[in-house]
């Protein structure tokens, strides 16, 4: 059984420009969580979809959005980009329907530098 | 907001040496896991706690979740070089179901 695949694995982008990106979950599974990973805050969650709506939201600026494709594929979209979003961006999807959260199943990341 | 505190931040041990990493909250979860990164990599789930008192173990990790539901320890017995990782603490939040990580204990287990 697949994992979860993230790409693209590394991009560097300058500050204004916006960075769509991509989390194929495992197979079956409809939920799909991003996460911001940076040394100083640690994990911090940005949100949750689940059948293409928005369960959870993060604490995040409107900058930071996502959706969620009919086949459970789910995109990130950071826009007019931070020195301070430079982070390792997680997806992690779930066999979660409601109640509990269950194992989430990580990806290995995309590490997005700002320059 | 709900936070998990996690300590120590850091943790460099020789093999063989045993080891506590503690994580606190002053908010109750409806449980708690664990979870270990290694670099380059997503984070993999070791357990997960429900029910307040409970005690678990993996192998040489024991984890115990508090009786109030709202602290965690995990013990490593006999530390092992390819114990070295990032150790992540995560709490489900009972109201909102969200899943609440805390800062990390990077562990270092010297051959």
């Amino acid at each position: 059984k697949a994992g979860v695949t993230q790409t693209p694995r590394y991009l560097i982008k300058t500050r204004g420009q916006q960075v769509t990106l991509s989390c194929s979950p495992i197979s079956g599974h409809r939920s799909v969580s991003w996460y911001q990973q940076t040394p100083g805050q640690g994990l911090q969650f940005l949100f949750e979809y689940f059948s293409e709506t928005q369960r959870n939201k993060g604490n995040f600026p409107g900058r930071f959005s996502g959706r969620q494709f009919s086949n459970s594929r789910s995109e990130m979209n950071v826009s007019t980009l931070e020195l301070g979003d430079s982070a390792l961006y997680l997806c992690a999807s779930s066999s979660r329907t409601s109640g509990n959260v269950g194992e989430l199943f990580f990806g290995e990341g995309s590490r997005l530098t700002v320059l | 907001t709900q936070l998990l505190e996690q300590s120590p931040q850091f943790l460099s041990i020789q093999e063989g040496e045993n080891l506590t990493v503690y994580c606190n909250s002053s908010s109750v979860f409806s449980s708690l896991q664990w979870y270990r990164q290694e670099p380059g990599e997503g984070p993999v789930l070791l357990v997960t706690v429900v029910t307040g008192g409970e005690v678990k173990k993996l192998k040489r990790l024991t984890f115990q979740f508090g009786d109030a539901r709202k602290d965690s320890s995990l013990h490593i017995t006999a530390a092992q070089p390819g114990d070295t990782g990032l150790y992540l603490c995560a709490g489900v939040s009972g109201n909102t179901g969200k899943l609440i990580f805390g800062q990390g204990t990077t562990l270092q287990v010297k051959p």
